[in-house]
């Protein structure tokens, strides 16, 4: 089966620009998460989709930060404007059911770099 | 609140011998746990898993082990293999709503020397 797709792989903004990411989960998974990881540290989820519902966004800083899931498949992340404390790494993940040992399946993420 | 902690950010290993990486939590609600691998510039991938009712999950090489009462999980892999070399993420998750909450550590690089 084919991977999480995401794109692009690498962004290098300034800061006060905006950015968007984009992500194809794997056909037939409901749920889709984006995750941000700053270097050394562990992913952190930032929003997560039940189909196109938001299920859980307590995380995204919802002044600058964007989400959304169109027909409950592709998905598209975006920051506005960018801050320098947002270069990091953000990854994009689908699991099968939303049950508790449902695998995440992740996408090679996009390096962000803000300067 | 760091409710998942890896607390050896790296660790080195000669081939053939064994690896222990740890992972301790702090919320007893956790239901399920798992460890995910990850190689630079590539997403992580699923390891290995453990339900909170379980101890131990074995599968090949890898083995998990967990201890509810110090809320201490670890992860076991014999022999080590220089294809091993990679970060891994101990991952924690819980029903919360309907829906799996998964926290995750912040990982321990392992290096395993040929």
């Amino acid at each position: 089966e084919a991977g999480v797709a995401q794109s692009p792989r690498y962004k290098i903004i300034e800061k006060r620009q905006s950015v968007a990411f984009w992500c194809n989960p794997i056909s037939g998974h409901a749920t889709l998460y984006w995750y941000q990881q700053i270097l050394g540290q562990g992913p952190k989820l930032l929003i997560q989709f039940q189909n196109n519902g938001v299920v859980d966004d307590s995380q995204l800083p919802k002044d600058r930060f964007s989400a959304e899931r169109l027909k409950g498949v592709d998905s598209t992340l975006k920051i506005q404007p960018a801050k320098l404390e947002d270069s990091a790494v953000y990854l994009c993940a689908s699991s099968f059911t939303t049950f508790s040992n449902s695998p995440l399946h992740f996408g090679n993420g996009t390096r962000l770099t803000v300067t | 609140d760091q409710q998942v902690k890896q607390n050896s950010p790296s660790l080195s290993v000669q081939e053939g011998r064994i690896s222990i990486l740890n992972c301790d939590y702090t919320n007893s609600m956790f239901d399920y746990f798992l460890w995910y691998k990850k190689y630079p510039a590539e997403g992580p991938t699923f390891l290995i898993s453990i339900s909170s009712i379980k101890d131990k999950n074995e599968d090949g090489r890898f083995t998990v082990f967990l201890n509810k009462s110090a809320k201490h999980l670890s992860l076991h892999i014999v022999p080590s293999q220089p294809g091993d070399s990679a970060v891994y993420f101990c991952a924690a998750s819980l029903n919360s709503g309907g829906y799996q909450k998964v926290t995750f550590g912040t990982g321990t690089k392992l290096q395993v020397i040929p």
